[in-house]
């Protein structure tokens, strides 16, 4: 099956660093989407992103969707206590209905 | 709006035992869908269904029943319980019109002894 490869697995930033996560993937996808898991829940939606190249912001996240289709990256500016968590990236392949999730890069900010 | 329910939140079993972890949404979604998450290993699909009467199988299908008889409701079933079986389930549900806009429940955390 498809598989996504997220880096970094676990950061430690400082309160107000900015933050940058990657994903990439072997097959091609027609969609990218960012989620983030708060400890205890489940996941919720960050961003989708649907062109290649497409560059979308949600406050003070941004994500873009690779030019080859087969990576993503999210970046986390003026970081802030409550973004603690764990964000997956997952890819979804043209007319598919089965979302490819990464392993997740779990973030920790020290106040 | 309640959402995406899951009950029940937390279960034991006993290895061999039978159970079924309901889900159900109240956002009149055509697709729901079931992953495990284990720890170091993401979101794993197991079984999806894009409307009442159609399910088909994920990644991690083995183990597991589903069926779809209403839009709102989509039980998992674990027919025989085995301790690889031990994980935290969630469900999921979107429109069809946006698939990967999941919209996921809090979670039910089995452990098979």
């Amino acid at each position: 099956g498809q598989q996504l490869n997220q880096s970094p697995q676990s950061m430690f930033i400082q309160e107000g660093e900015d933050v940058s996560m990657n994903c990439t993937s072997s097959s091609i996808f027609n969609t990218w989407l960012w989620y983030k898991q708060d400890p205890g829940e489940g996941p919720v939606l960050l961003i989708a992103l649907y062109k290649a190249g497409e560059l979308t912001s949600n406050g003070r996240l941004t994500a873009q969707f690779g030019i080859t289709r087969k990576d993503s990256f999210l970046n986390i500016s003026a970081s802030i206590p409550s973004d603690v968590g764990i964000y997956f990236c997952a890819g979804l392949g043209a007319g598919s209905y089965q979302l490819t999730f990464g392993k997740g890069t779990k973030l920790s900010v020290i106040p | 709006n309640a959402g995406v329910t899951q009950t029940p939140k937390f279960q034991v079993l006993k290895t061999g035992q039978s159970m079924t972890l309901q889900c159900a949404q109240d956002m009149n979604h055509e697709y729901m869908s079931w992953y495990r998450q284990d720890p170091g290993m993401g979101l794993r699909l197991i079984h999806y269904s894009v409307g009442a009467g159609i399910t088909d199988q994920g990644e991690v299908p083995n183990g597991y029943n589903v069926s779809r008889s209403t839009t709102e409701d989509f039980p998992l079933r674990l027919l025989s319980a085995a301790p690889s079986q031990t994980s935290v389930y969630f469900c999921a549900s979107s429109y069809l019109s946006g698939p990967g806009e999941l919209f996921f429940g809090e979670g039910s955390r089995l452990t098979v002894l």
